[in-house]
């Protein structure tokens, strides 16, 4: 049973572009919803995170949206560089308990 | 670097057999937890471990089983391998029972053959 769907499974996109991924979760439970960055042969890293109560948060150029009612929350890349191609995973939390992942979303922004 | 190491960082072997992976969590953390990493499952959580006692179990299959010793590093015995067993497996670590935020490690690749 997949409780946290992920799309799209990849995109690409031009240097300067926007790069969405959305997510959506199923389990009101969750409390805690974290955006993770993997590169390849690198384990996942923690990129930015958002609880249920804010429904934006913004570090840099990486915006997380989140719309409780909806149960859904997406990732939004703003001037995409080159640097930042690399597979994305939204994840779910509970309590501090352990992580659901989305499937992943393998981003490739091209130059 | 997250200050998780895992070795070996590559592992083929042969179906039937039997492997251990080993984690070391960032320093004064007392979580461990294991997750694997296939193509058609995604990041999956295996299990969990606190100061040494078993906390949390996910879709762990029953060959495999780990440990958590004094030290706080940990071993993952993969045994009666399949084919299907080939893929990343992942440690995290963070400090505490329910921490929010988890490091991970760099990963053991393993291929069954």
């Amino acid at each position: 049973q997949q409780q946290v769907k992920q799309s799209p499974q990849s995109l690409i996109v031009q240097k300067g572009g926007i790069s969405i991924i959305n997510c959506a979760y199923e389990n009101t439970a969750f409390d805690y919803f974290p955006w993770y960055q993997q590169f390849p042969g690198k384990g996942p890293a923690l990129l930015i995170a958002i609880r249920p109560d804010v429904s934006e948060k913004k570090e840099g150029r990486f915006t997380i949206s989140f719309n409780k009612s909806a149960k859904q929350f997406s990732l939004h890349i703003m001037d995409s560089q080159p640097g930042d191609s690399a597979t994305y995973f939204c994840a779910a939390q509970a309590a501090g308990n352990k992580l659901t992942f989305g499937g992943g979303t393998r981003v490739l922004v091209k130059p | 670097d997250s200050g998780v190491t895992q070795t070996p960082k590559h592992l083929i072997t042969a179906t039937g057999q039997r492997v251990t992976l080993r984690c070391s969590p960032r320093s004064g953390d007392l979580s461990v937890y294991w997750y694997q990493q296939s193509l058609d499952q995604g990041l999956q959580f295996l299990i969990q471990y606190y100061n040494g006692e078993e906390r949390a179990k996910g879709n762990i299959l029953e060959r495999f089983s780990a440990q958590q010793f004094p030290d706080l590093h940990s071993e993952l015995n993969l045994s009666s391998l399949e084919l299907g067993d080939s893929a990343l497996y992942f440690c995290a670590s963070s400090p505490t029972l329910h921490a929010e935020t988890q490091y991970f490690g760099p990963g053991t690749r393993l291929l069954v053959l």
